[in-house]
């Protein structure tokens, strides 16, 4: 069974400061691996989604990698802002079944 | 704008008294689900509905029903809700089974005391 952990659980960093936050999952048989964002009170919001065919994917400051054979994920965060406070969720989704999150990894970016 | 709304957005409730939580997306898309959120856990999956009529269970789907007998509405009901279903509830939606894009609601925060 496919199983999602996050290291750190928690983070904090100066504002400026570039951050990788980590995704380990078990098995590597994936159709893809999707990085979002979650603010309190609200839902989850898509931040990238990688393809099991790519190493990578780039929106803005946000650039995720793959590493299938290996079971990783980065998420890795640029010049981080105050405005980057958030849980951050990694999920993966198994061939034939829905997406299998981690427990996340909250962000806080102080000023 | 394209959203998925849930209602009620907090719950206090009490053990045995039946509730049901609303949701409702303005996409036209076939796929909707259920999950819960526990500290440490992740998002987990309840029940999932492909289409109209159509329902299945996820990983957790003891304690919950589920009905889609309209395309856009997808409630998820607890008959007799017990102190262990105090958890954050997310319903979400997507085109179709083999689209990623996945669409969240705001989160139902439930207390069952």
């Amino acid at each position: 069974k496919q199983e999602v952990t996050q290291i750190p659980a928690a983070l904090s960093v100066p504002e400026g400061e570039n951050l990788v936050l980590n995704c380990s999952f078990t098995d590597s048989a994936i159709y893809n691996l999707q990085w979002f964002r979650q603010d309190p009170g609200k839902g989850l919001t898509s931040l990238l989604l990688i393809q099991s065919s790519q190493r990578e994917q780039t929106s803005g400051r946000l650039n995720a990698s793959l590493d299938k054979s290996s079971g990783r994920s980065t998420l890795y965060i640029a010049a981080s802002q105050p405005g980057d406070s958030a849980t951050y969720l990694c999920a993966v989704r198994p061939p034939g079944q829905n997406f299998v999150f981690g427990p996340g990894t909250r962000l806080s970016v102080l000023p | 704008e394209a959203q998925v709304t849930q209602n009620p957005r907090y719950l206090i409730t009490v053990t045995g008294k039946k509730l049901t939580v609303t949701c409702s997306q303005n996409m036209n898309h076939e796929y909707m689900s259920w999950y819960r959120q526990d500290p440490g856990l992740g998002l987990r999956q309840i029940y999932y509905s492909m289409n109209v009529e159509v329902t299945d269970k996820g990983d957790v789907p003891e304690g919950y029903k589920v009905s889609r007998k309209e395309k856009r509405n997808f409630p998820l009901i607890l008959e007799s809700p017990s102190p262990n279903q105090t958890s954050l509830y997310f319903c979400a939606s997507r085109l179709d089974p083999a689209t990623y894009e996945q669409y969240f609601g705001p989160g139902t925060r439930l207390t069952v005391t």
